[in-house]
């Protein structure tokens, strides 16, 4: 298994621009979320799925969309790029019966 | 609103001493607690997860606690070794919530 995968790793962004950052599980997780983490603040959380089809906000929502068509991915959508969206964003997975949570490697945004 | 507070910010030992990380929650009314480990520039790694019914959860020198009355939990890391730097967070579920409330954590530092 190749566990949770992000892409990209490093991204670099003008203000206004848009992009996707990519999420990928092969462990058949229901539960997929996103997190930012920000010097000092910790890791808070952005976006959640609960399977399929279902999402819902974070603590963080603003400025981002997510979709869930299938249970591997969950790609995080910036429309319109700020400053205050340069973090390093994770991703991460849990089965629903497990409260473990598995997270990817991290992208690291910045924006300009 | 749930807040984890971890505590030293910062820890530097040398080689070979039994230490302990601090966490701390406001509200008792959780459903896990997690330990994670993350190296500089890398994603987080689960060490430990207790479940609100467990006291303490062990994983080879490491043994987590946890007293949800008090709101504290602990990290005990034996016989300290520099594969061990890195930064520790704790997270705690809430029962209502599929998300993990993060520390800021603490980065350890061992030294030869």
């Amino acid at each position: 298994n190749a566990g949770v995968t992000q892409t990209p790793k490093f991204q670099v962004l003008k203000t206004g621009q848009s992009m996707t950052l990519q999420c990928a599980q092969d462990m058949n997780h229901e539960y997929m979320s996103w997190y930012r983490q920000d010097p000092g603040m910790g890791l808070r959380l952005i976006h959640y799925s609960v399977g399929a089809g279902i999402t819902d906000q974070g603590e963080v929502p603003n400025g981002y969309n997510v979709s869930r068509s299938t249970t591997e991915d969950f790609p995080l959508r910036l429309l319109s790029a700020a400053p205050s969206q340069t973090s390093v964003y994770f991703c991460a997975s849990r089965q629903s019966e497990s409260y473990e949570q598995y997270f990817g490697p991290g992208t690291r945004l910045t924006v300009t | 609103k749930q807040e984890v507070t971890q505590i030293p910010a910062a820890l530097s030992v040398p080689e070979g001493e039994n230490l302990v990380l601090n966490c701390s929650f406001t509200d008792s009314a959780i459903y896990n607690l997690q330990w994670f480990r993350q190296d500089p520039g890398k994603g987080l790694t689960s060490l430990l997860l207790i479940q609100s019914s467990q006291r303490e959860q062990t994983s080879g020198r490491l043994n987590a606690s946890l007293d949800k009355s008090s709101g504290r939990s602990t990290l005990y890391i034996a016989a300290s070794q520099p594969g061990d730097s890195a930064t520790y967070l704790c997270a705690v579920a809430a029962r209502s919530f599929q998300k993990l409330v993060f520390g800021t954590g603490t980065r350890l530092l061992v030294s030869p």
